[in-house]
C-alpha cells in the first residue's frame, strides 16, 4: 500500500544537537512534498515544502530538507536545534493531480534546555 | 485574520449518537480538507471540496461519514451511529486552490471521544 514513513517516533536532543529527522514515501510519479509542525497547544502550519527545481528546500526557522527521489526520500534537518523547536514534525505527500495528502505518522521532538 | 475555526472543541457523545462537526475556512479559501487523527497516528483523509465541484469522497472510512459544504463557506461533518473506534481529533484545512503549490491551514480541530 502507498505510505509515507517517518521512522523515528520520539527524538529527544540537547540543544545545539543536529537534527535530522528520517521520511520515505512509496507512491511512483510526480510528488509534491511537505513537512508541517505543530507546535504544544498550537495549530498544524507549514515548515517547508517541495515541488520542483532545487532538491534542497529551506523553511521557516532554520529548517531545510532534502529530496532524494531515488531514495524516494525528504528528511528535514536542522543544523543546532534550540528549545523552541520542541514540537511535533509531520511528513506529507501529495500525488501530483491528485487531492489526497498523506501524512507519515509523525516525530515527537524533545529539545533539552 | 481569522484562521480556520472548528466547532465544538471537545465533544464527549456516547455510542450509536450521531455527532455533527463544524468547519469555517479562511475566507476565499476555494479549497477545504477533512482529516482525522487518531491517537498517535497520522492524519487520515476524509473527504475534500473544491469550490462548487463535486466532492472527492474516496476517503471516507464508512457510509455512516458525510460532509457538506455550502460554496465555499462553512463545513459539516457528520458521524452517523457513533463507534467507539471513532474517537479522534477531526482536522479542518483549506487552501486557495487544490493545487499542492498553496498551502493548507488547519483548524484547531474537534476531540471527539465516543464512551
Amino acid at each position: 500500500a502507498q505510505s509515507v514513513s517517518q521512522h523515528n517516533h520520539h527524538v529527544i536532543l540537547s540543544e545545539a544537537a543536529s537534527l535530522e529527522l528520517g521520511c520515505n514515501y512509496s507512491y511512483g510519479g510526480t510528488v509534491n512534498l511537505f513537512w508541517y509542525v505543530q507546535y504544544p497547544g498550537q495549530h498544524l502550519q507549514l515548515l517547508l515544502k517541495y515541488f520542483s527545481g532545487d532538491p534542497l528546500v529551506k523553511g521557516i526557522k532554520g529548517f531545510e530538507a532534502e529530496f532524494i527521489k531515488s531514495k524516494f526520500s525528504f528528511n528535514l534537518r536542522k543544523p543546532s536545534v534550540q528549545w523552541s523547536d520542541t514540537a511535533e514534525y509531520f511528513c506529507a505527500v501529495k500525488v501530483y493531480n491528485n487531492n489526497d495528502m498523506r501524512f507519515g505518522a509523525g516525530t515527537r521532538l524533545t529539545v533539552k534546555p | 485574520g481569522a484562521g480556520v475555526s472548528q466547532s465544538p472543541s471537545n465533544k464527549v457523545t456516547e455510542k450509536g449518537k450521531d455527532v455533527e462537526l463544524r468547519c469555517d475556512p479562511i475566507s476565499g479559501h476555494t479549497a477545504l480538507y477533512w482529516y482525522r487523527q487518531r491517537l498517535g497516528q497520522g492524519l487520515e483523509f476524509l473527504i475534500y471540496f473544491q469550490g462548487n465541484s463535486a466532492p472527492d469522497k474516496s476517503g471516507l472510512p464508512s457510509d455512516r461519514f458525510s460532509a457538506e459544504r455550502t460554496g465555499e463557506s462553512v463545513s459539516t461533518l457528520t458521524i452517523q451511529r457513533t463507534q467507539q473506534e471513532d474517537s479522534a481529533v477531526y482536522l479542518c484545512a483549506s487552501s486557495l486552490m487544490t493545487s499542492g503549490l498553496y498551502e493548507q491551514y488547519f483548524g484547531p480541530g474537534t476531540r471527539l471521544t465516543v464512551t
